[in-house]
């Protein structure tokens, strides 16, 4: 099975930030990574596919990046909206999420 | 606008059995594949199940294998999950997820069905 491994498991930021989250495979998935944005008592909603494909709409401060074991998602700007949890996914072999992001305020 | 609408959740007692109902729209149905993932309280994501855009394969993480079943009900752009011995453990947030591109990626997710499972 690919383990995914998310780094931090909380970060605190403040709007106006920049932010990295990092997700890293335990083995190769090419570029078969997605990301995932969720709120309290929502359902998550996808950001990124294919590593750094922007879904329509999402805000063009996201931004994705990566290949083989090692992926970052960015968000350029901190919004007061962008408080939330992220996870990564592996969708190469079946699929494995992260263990999440909580992204805090400051 | 696509829509998925789960229902069926509730609490069961461990050894119990419970059938999620998920009704999707905005979308033809037969074209796409559709799995259940799940979100213990407080925890992470975890996928459960796939099932193929003709229903004819599926696919369970080892948590579930021999548990649960997943099926489609085409003419009623529907998709369930039967879930049979709930353990404690089982106890979660149940989303439908349409797939996307591949089998395993998510672009809708309903707003899930919770089940809990206690004595």
């Amino acid at each position: 099975d690919i383990q995914m491994t998310q780094s931090p498991a909380t970060l605190s930021a403040s709007v106006g930030d920049r932010v990295t989250i990092t997700c890293r495979a335990s083995q190769n998935i090419f570029a078969w990574l997605a990301w995932y944005q969720q709120k309290p008592g929502k359902a998550p909603k996808l950001l990124i596919q294919k590593a750094s494909n922007l879904e329509r709409g999402v805000p063009s401060r996201f931004s994705g990046s990566g290949s083989g074991t090692e992926f970052t998602l960015t968000i350029s700007s901190l919004q007061p909206d962008d408080f939330a949890t992220y996870y990564c996914q592996q969708y190469n072999t079946y699929n494995t999420f992260g263990q999440g992001t909580k992204l805090e305020i400051k | 606008e696509v829509q998925l609408l789960e229902s069926g959740g509730g609490l069961v007692q461990p050894g119990g059995s419970l059938r999620l109902s998920c009704v999707a729209s905005g979308f033809t149905f037969s074209n796409y594949a559709m799995s259940w993932v799940r979100q213990a309280p407080g925890k992470g994501l975890e996928w459960v199940s796939a099932i193929s855009a003709s229903g004819g394969t599926t696919s369970y993480a080892d948590a579930v294998k021999g548990r649960f079943t997943v099926s489609k009900e085409i003419s009623k752009s529907t998709l369930y999950l039967q879930m049979n011995s709930l353990r404690v453990e089982d106890t979660a947030v149940y989303y439908c997820a349409k797939a996307f591109g591949t089998i395993s990626l998510f672009d809708y997710w309903g707003e899930g069905a919770l089940v809990t499972v206690s004595s």
